[in-house]
């Protein structure tokens, strides 16, 4: 069965930076993008951009793209999401979550999500 | 960007009661609407995608409808582990929002 298992809950400090891990299994890595998905505490749900495993090739919401890096290593069919400059702001649950892709193109909606990783960034 | 609106932003109902959440995007994104559902603690789960196609595995209580900005989901017989929030997402274009979200509670 499809999973993603995400790696544990994180505490930072403002202005450092977190790395988010993201197994997948159960399917062939390669094929499907895969996105990260953050939710601040009681709020909704936000994108911020994708990565294709099979290329490394990525795409990052506007709001994320001077501070996020997004990753993947296919020997451990693993992707990462690495944010940078923390602020109380980016205090959330972050989430990677699976395209079930159309063919070779991404059909930029999710269908298995990981567990979510709470990052909290607080001084 | 195109943004969507979800009504009402709390629901509460009773087991067995037929529910109804709608969705209304700025533009159009026919069909590119999508609709989770999540548990308190959990992650959102897949429930309906190009607006009307139940993914596999969600009970046929779901359903979706609509086209062009409106979008509606119903739940035709409320079940107990139907509490939690519903969001709506379109992906008709960069970037892809989603709705804000309709709790709903069970009575």
């Amino acid at each position: 069965q499809v999973q993603l298992v995400q790696s544990g809950a994180e505490v930072k400090k403002p202005g450092a930076s977190v790395k988010v891990s993201c197994q997948a299994s159960g399917y062939r890595f390669n094929v499907n993008f895969i996105h990260w998905i953050r939710q601040a505490p009681g709020q909704g749900l936000e994108w911020m951009g994708w990565v294709n495993p099979h290329s490394g090739d990525t795409n990052y919401d506007q709001k994320f793209r001077a501070r996020v890096i997004m990753t993947r290593d296919t020997s451990i069919s693993t992707v990462y999401m690495e944010l940078s400059r923390l602020t109380s702001d980016d205090t959330a649950i972050y989430y990677c979550a699976r395209d079930p892709m159309h063919g070779d193109y991404p059909f930029y909606h999710f269908d298995y999500w990981g567990q979510g990783t709470l990052v909290t960034v607080s001084s | 960007d195109i943004q969507m609106a979800q009504s009402p932003s709390t629901l509460s109902a009773s087991v067995g009661d037929r529910v109804t959440i709608t969705c209304r995007a700025s533009h159009t994104v026919s069909p590119w609407l999508a609709w989770y559902h999540q548990k308190p603690g959990k992650a959102p789960k897949l429930l309906i995608y190009k607006a009307t196609t139940l993914q596999s595995g969600v009970p046929s209580r779901f359903s979706g409808s609509g086209s062009g900005t409106e979008f509606t989901l119903t739940i035709s017989a409320l079940q107990p582990d139907d509490f939690g929030t519903y969001y709506c997402q379109h992906y008709k274009s960069y970037p892809y929002n989603f709705g804000l979200g309709t709790k709903l509670e069970i009575k």
